[in-house]
């Protein structure tokens, strides 16, 4: 079990759309439409932002957004603002009643 | 809404067992609806997913961590705790625990975190 491969980085402008992909195997990502997505700012505790690949959780804004393709899972911020700027982290069902983390994205707003 | 707090020690010897217990409210920790995890986050690093277990009793784990941890459950306090066993400095986290809805597998509500340092 391997964890997920994410951008060490992103960045983009206010405004701007962006997009953090989340890549997997067909054991984990390609498997199972489990994909979620956590937004953690320095020193907070994870906040869930999408769950089951492209679902929002109550209260999440609608610039968040998930998707996913082959192996592959990707999170688009549309209409970027400065309080976006976080770590972002995929994490998958891994079959067998297991999870796998990603390595995380750091976020940054220019 | 449910409220998690962890507690328990934040200094641990190596070669020592890290003890952790969660504390559920606003909810039954018996509900079918959910199951509790744990997650660590090493400084300035990445998420870990540990193991999680169901109210019955179930549990599930880190393939990697499996033949050290071992997370239990008591209904009758709302609880659930995590051991780790043989811990070196590499278990040095922030442990988080949370809870998932059943069929999810994404953790909705989380502790704030209680970091654990390993070390003599």
């Amino acid at each position: 079990q391997s964890a997920l491969t994410q951008p060490a980085s992103v960045s983009g402008s206010p405004g701007q759309s962006i997009t953090i992909s989340c890549t997997g195997t067909s054991s984990d990502v390609g498997s199972y439409n489990l994909v979620s997505w956590y937004q953690q700012h320095p020193g907070k505790v994870p906040k869930l932002m999408i769950y089951e690949g492209s679902k929002r959780p109550s209260g999440v804004s609608n610039r968040f957004s998930g998707s996913k393709s082959g192996n592959t899972a990707s999170l688009t911020i549309s209409g970027l603002q400065p309080e976006d700027e976080a770590d972002y982290y995929c994490c998958s069902y891994a079959g067998s009643s297991t999870l796998v983390f990603g390595g995380g994205t750091k976020l940054t707003v220019l | 809404q449910l409220q998690l707090q962890e507690s328990g020690p934040r200094l641990v010897k190596p070669s020592e067992t890290l003890s952790l217990t969660c504390t559920v409210s606003g909810g039954p920790i018996s509900s079918s609806s959910y199951y509790w995890g744990w997650i660590r986050q090493p400084p300035g690093k990445g998420l870990e997913w540990i193991g999680y277990i169901y109210y019955s009793g179930s549990t599930y784990y880190n393939p990697s961590l499996k033949s050290r941890v071992t997370i239990s459950v008591d209904t009758s306090k709302n609880q659930f705790s995590l051991k780790l066993s043989s811990v070196t400095a590499a278990d040095t986290a922030v442990y988080y625990c949370g809870s998932y809805l059943r069929g999810t597998y994404s953790f909705d509500y989380w502790g704030q975190g209680t970091l654990v340092t390993v070390s003599s």
